[in-house]
């Protein structure tokens, strides 16, 4: 079954600093994607990259980047030059070709930027 | 761009109370899907639909009724709310499984 682990619960670090959070999911699909959602304080999940289980080319986009390492089963996000504005709860989430209809969810990373 | 309409945004019912919670998307999904938040929880799954006049249950689907009539709408419903029930819901659509969710804007439900 599938399964996403978001094994930090909260994590705060100050303002101009770089922060990775982790996600580890676990499948037995062979073509998957997987998606970084962001919920700032104001309370809607904003969608933030999507990636497929046969491209591990990592992706930068401004200060955010997402490394696939599908030897280890993780899709890790790091912020570079933190901000207080990136302060939210990102969630990991996985999507499998075979249980195509529901998108599994990690619990959350709460990040908190200290100004 | 609607996108993903919840209504209402806010409610506060009873106890034994019934109410129905609409979800409205207005970009052709097939899928969509009913969570709940609560804090520490992350998102669990309640129900969802792949398609016009299909539901499936999620995982936690006690308690609540969906109906999916119309492509567009999705209908979250509380036959005798509980105290169990107070919680943030939110609606979400996509076109096919590879795509990611788009989300509405929760629905904060309180049930005293």
């Amino acid at each position: 079954a599938q399964k996403v682990t978001q094994a930090q619960t909260e994590i705060s670090v100050v303002e101009k600093e770089d922060v990775t959070l982790d996600c580890v999911y676990e499948t037995r699909d062979t073509t998957y994607y997987l998606f970084w959602y962001k919920q700032p304080p104001s309370g809607e999940l904003v969608f933030l990259i999507r990636r497929n289980s046969f491209d591990e080319q990592n992706e930068i986009s401004g200060r955010y980047s997402w490394n696939f390492q599908k030897s280890t089963s993780s899709f890790n996000f790091t912020i570079t030059a933190s901000q207080v504005v990136d302060s939210a709860v990102y969630f990991c989430a996985l999507s499998e070709a075979s249980g195509n209809e529901k998108l599994t969810f990690g619990t959350g990373t709460r990040l908190t930027i200290i100004p | 761009n609607a996108g993903v309409t919840q209504t209402p945004k806010f409610r506060v019912l009873k106890t034994g109370q019934s109410m129905t919670l609409l979800c409205a998307q207005d970009m052709n999904h097939e899928y969509m899907y009913w969570y709940r938040q609560d804090p520490g929880m992350g998102l669990r799954l309640i129900h969802y639909s792949v398609g016009e006049g299909t539901t499936a249950k999620g995982e936690v689907p006690d308690g609540y009724n969906v109906s999916r009539l119309k492509k567009q709408n999705f209908l979250l419903g509380l036959e005798s709310a509980a105290p169990s029930q107070t919680s943030v819901y939110f609606c979400a659509s996509r076109s096919t499984w590879d795509q990611p969710q788009h989300f509405g804007d929760g629905t904060r439900l309180s049930i005293l």
